[in-house]
This record gives C-alpha cells, structure tokens and sequence, in this order.
C-alpha cells in the first residue's frame, strides 16, 4: 500500500532564508506527484505538478524535484517570506490511469518569521 | 482560478441531525472527490465519481452518501449526524486528461462540528 512521509513536521525559519522540504513515498510506480499549499481552515492550492517522466518544475520562488526511483521529491522555496506561512501536503497519485485519487502526506507546517 | 465551491463553510449540528454538504464546479471536470481532514493529519478519501451516475467509496470508511446527477455537482450526505463525524470535509475535481492538467482543485472545505 502506498504510504505518503513528509519531514519535517514544522518547520520555523527567519524571512529571506532559503529551505527545502522533504516528501518520501514508498510505491515508486506513481502517474505524478503535486505539491499543495494549505492555510489555516482553508482547502488546498496546487503548486506544483511533476509527472513521473519529469525530474522537476519551477514555479517562481518555488523549485520541485522528484526522484521517482528512490521515492522522494522535494520542495525548494527560495528566499522565504511571511506570506509563505502555511501547512504544505505532498501527495501522489499511485497508479498510471488518469484521474486515480491521491494519496496525501501529513504535511509539513512552515512559519516564516519577520 | 479554480471555480469549485463548497457549502456550508461552518455547520454546528446536534446528534441525529440529516445534513447534506454541497459541492459545485463550474470548470466542467469529470472526477471529483470528497476527502475528510482531522487537524495535523492527513485528507482520507471517503468518496469519488468519474463522472455522471458513477460513485465509488474511497479508502476511509463513511457512514456518508454521495450522488452525481448533474456534472457540477457533487453533494455528500449524513444521514444521522453523530460526534464520531467531526472533522473538515474537503471537496476536490480535477480534468479527465491523461498528461495534461491532472491538477486537483480544491474547495475551501465544510468545518463540521456534531455536538
């Protein structure tokens, strides 16, 4: 069964910092994996999508990675700002077929200080 | 812009209570979803339709109903309200193509409290 970990749980950082969060699945026959971002009380906003053929994608300040042979990516957000607090979920979609619903991290809370 | 909706936002209810949760798109997408989200934890997928009369129960076992008649709306149903279904309901849909735009968008979600 594929299981979603993200590390660290939380995550404080002063603003301008540079930092790198961490999304291992244990399945590495995945269609895609997207990064999400959730603030408190809200639904989720996709940020970066990587199909498993992809090694990464940019999107502004944020930089995804993805390894799909070791079973990790990662989520660079380059010069951090307080506006980029919130709760970021990794989350994979398990099998090739379009539309397979995906499995979540439990995320990992991000609080950028000014 | 993703153009899903969700209500209500909050819903404080009693034991027993029959509440339905609405969801509507209007990006015309074939899949949705309902996930639940307790705090700290992560979304459990309790149902999802491919489309039109298609619903299937997902990985978390629910004591909900959902039904598909209309492709942009996709509503969940309790019958009996209990405590046990407190948590955040989160409603996502997302394009039916193979490589292009699987992004999943999400709803800003039912806080739903079962005194």
């Amino acid at each position: 069964k594929q299981e979603v970990t993200q590390i660290p749980a939380a995550l404080s950082v002063p603003e301008g910092e540079n930092l790198v969060l961490n999304c291992s699945f244990t399945d590495s026959a995945i269609y895609n994996l997207q990064w999400f971002r959730q603030d408190p009380g809200k639904g989720l906003t996709s940020l970066l999508l990587i199909q498993s053929s992809q090694r990464e994608q940019t999107s502004g300040r944020l930089n995804a990675s993805l390894d799909k042979s070791s079973g990790r990516s990662t989520l660079y957000i380059a010069a951090s700002q307080p506006g980029d607090s919130a709760t970021y979920l990794c989350a994979v979609s398990p099998r090739p077929q379009a539309g397979t619903a995906l499995i979540f991290g439990k995320g990992t809370t991000l609080s950028v200080s000014s | 812009e993703a153009d899903i909706y969700q209500t209500p936002r909050y819903l404080v209810i009693g034991t027993g209570k029959k509440i339905t949760l609405e969801c509507s798109q209007t990006m015309g997408h074939d899949k949705m979803y309902w996930y639940q989200q307790d705090p700290g934890m992560e979304l459990h997928l309790i149902h999802y339709s491919y489309g039109v009369n298609s619903t299937e129960k997902g990985d978390l076992s629910s004591e909900s109903t959902v039904s598909r008649i209309r492709t942009e709306h996709f509503p969940l149903t309790l019958e009996s309200a209990r405590p046990s279904h407190t948590s955040q309901y989160l409603c996502a849909s997302r394009d039916s193509g193979f490589a292009t735009n699987e992004k999943l968008f999400f709803g800003s979600g039912t806080q739903l409290s079962v005194l």
